[in-house]
């Protein structure tokens, strides 16, 4: 079975600076990893996803990620954060093979302060 | 890209009386549909996995005689929500897998749905 683990509940961060939303894993077989954003009221929205080659990926909206096997992690970064990317953000895990279930994070809410 | 569309989109209804939703996949043939709910501020809990032409496999808690599941096409599940109570109120989500493509999730914009 897979779990994952968001750390942070929330982050507030000043517009324009870095911002890092942590992402750990635990599974015993191959994965495939996303990052989804949800604006109040509204569904969920892909960012970026990992399901092979390179393990830099890159998403919308300025957003990338970096799949690190060894330490099972899966943060997501932006060099520079608006006030519009105020919202919730889900990690999520999937098994190559199986049932495909996602397994979510509890997420992490990023609130942008100008 | 791949499109999942739902509906209602929102719907009010009184207590006892049951509600439907639907989930459709636009564009691709989803043998495999999977519902979550979502309280206020919390994560996507699943809920069930449909599965075309047989029965939902449902997570352990889940009522499966409140929560009835549908899959009787490949573009098509349904959710029905028998007997509804204020505590059914909440956030649902479907996702559709698409086999041909890393069978990956593609998610529906979601119901939200208020008992009164």
């Amino acid at each position: 079975a897979q779990s994952v683990t968001q750390l942070d509940s929330q982050v507030p961060v000043f517009e324009e600076a870095p911002v890092e939303l942590r992402c750990n894993y635990s599974s015993s077989v191959s994965v495939y990893l996303f990052w989804y954003v949800q604006y109040p009221n509204q569904g969920l929205q892909l960012l970026l996803k990992y399901l092979s080659g390179s393990t830099l990926v890159k998403g919308i909206n300025g957003f990338e990620a970096e799949f690190n096997k060894s330490q099972t992690s899966f943060h997501l970064r932006k060099p520079s954060v608006h006030i519009s990317d105020t919202a919730e953000y889900f990690c999520a895990v999937s098994a190559e093979s199986g049932t495909y279930k996602y397994i979510f994070g509890t997420g992490t809410r990023l609130k942008v302060l100008a | 890209g791949a499109v999942v569309s739902q509906h209602p989109s929102r719907v009010i209804c009184k207590s006892g009386t049951s509600v439907k939703i639907e989930c459709r996949s636009l564009d691709f043939q989803a043998t495999t549909m999977f519902w979550y709910r979502q309280f206020p501020k919390q994560s996507l809990m699943l809920m069930a996995t449909s599965n075309e032409g047989s029965k939902a496999t449902y997570e352990q808690g889940v009522e499966k005689d409140k929560f009835l599941i549908n899959h009787a096409s490949l573009t098509l599940s349904t959710l029905t929500v028998t007997s509804a109570h204020p505590e059914d109120s909440s956030f649902y989500i479907c996702s559709a897998r698409d086999p041909n493509y890393y069978n990956e999730q593609f998610f529906g914009p979601g119901t939200r749905l208020t008992v009164l």
